[in-house]
């Protein structure tokens, strides 16, 4: 199973700073990794997928990079709802799995 | 517009068996297909697997292997997903998303609301 490790667990900022959240895995998965914002008592939100599309109605300042192991989500200026519990997600062909990271929470400093 | 809705909160006891329903609207149905993704407190979210609504086809989670049962009914345009031998570890909100119709992509646009599933004795 690959695993994937996201860093930092938490990040204190303020609104309009830049928030830049780390996805790694155990081993490739090619760009095949999305990223999910979550609120409380909401499902999962697709920002980004295949590493760097972003998904229907997401504003621009949500971007993704990176390929093979190593990726990252960039929120360029927080705004008031963007504080909340990011996860990474991989998709691998064989087994056909799907992993989720263990989250990194941005929080109003 | 595309809307899942799932059935309401259970309560189980160890031991025993749920089985909670995702009617999807807004789409064509056999398009597409669903995959079930579970949360415990605190927990990040869990793939459980996907089915296919065009033809049955299956992936499972090897962890769930043998407990999980996903199905479809076309004519209702409803999901299901059945979970045996509950343990207390399997209380957490199940999520049904639309997937691939073909297989899973991963790319989870769409979301039911989420059915909480206690089991304690």
């Amino acid at each position: 199973e690959i695993v994937l490790t996201q860093s930092p667990a938490t990040v204190s900022l303020s609104p309009g700073e830049r928030a830049t959240l780390s996805c790694r895995a155990s081993q490739s998965v090619t760009n095949y990794l999305a990223w999910y914002q979550q609120k409380p008592g909401q499902a999962p939100r697709l920002l980004i997928y295949d590493a760097s599309n972003r998904a229907t109605g997401i504003p621009a300042r949500f971007s993704g990079s990176g390929s093979g192991t190593d990726f990252t989500l960039t929120i360029s200026s927080l705004e008031p709802e963007d504080f909340a519990v990011y996860y990474c997600q991989q998709r691998s062909n064989w087994p056909p799995e799907l992993t989720f990271g263990g989250g990194s929470k941005v929080e109003i400093k | 517009q595309v809307q899942l809705v799932q059935s309401g909160a259970e309560v189980k006891k160890p031991g025993a068996s749920v089985k909670v329903s995702c009617k999807a609207s807004g789409y064509t149905f056999p398009d597409y297909g669903i995959s079930w993704v579970r949360q415990a407190p605190g927990q990040g979210p869990e793939w459980m697997g996907w089915i296919s609504a065009y033809n049955g086809d299956t992936n499972y989670a090897q962890k769930l292997q043998g407990r999980v049962t996903m199905t479809t009914d076309t004519s209702t345009s409803t999901g299901y997903m059945e979970l045996r031998s509950l343990r207390s570890d399997d209380t957490a909100v199940y999520y049904c998303a639309r997937d691939g119709g073909t297989s899973t992509s991963g790319r989870f646009q769409h979301w039911g609301q989420g059915t909480l599933v206690a089991v304690s004795s």
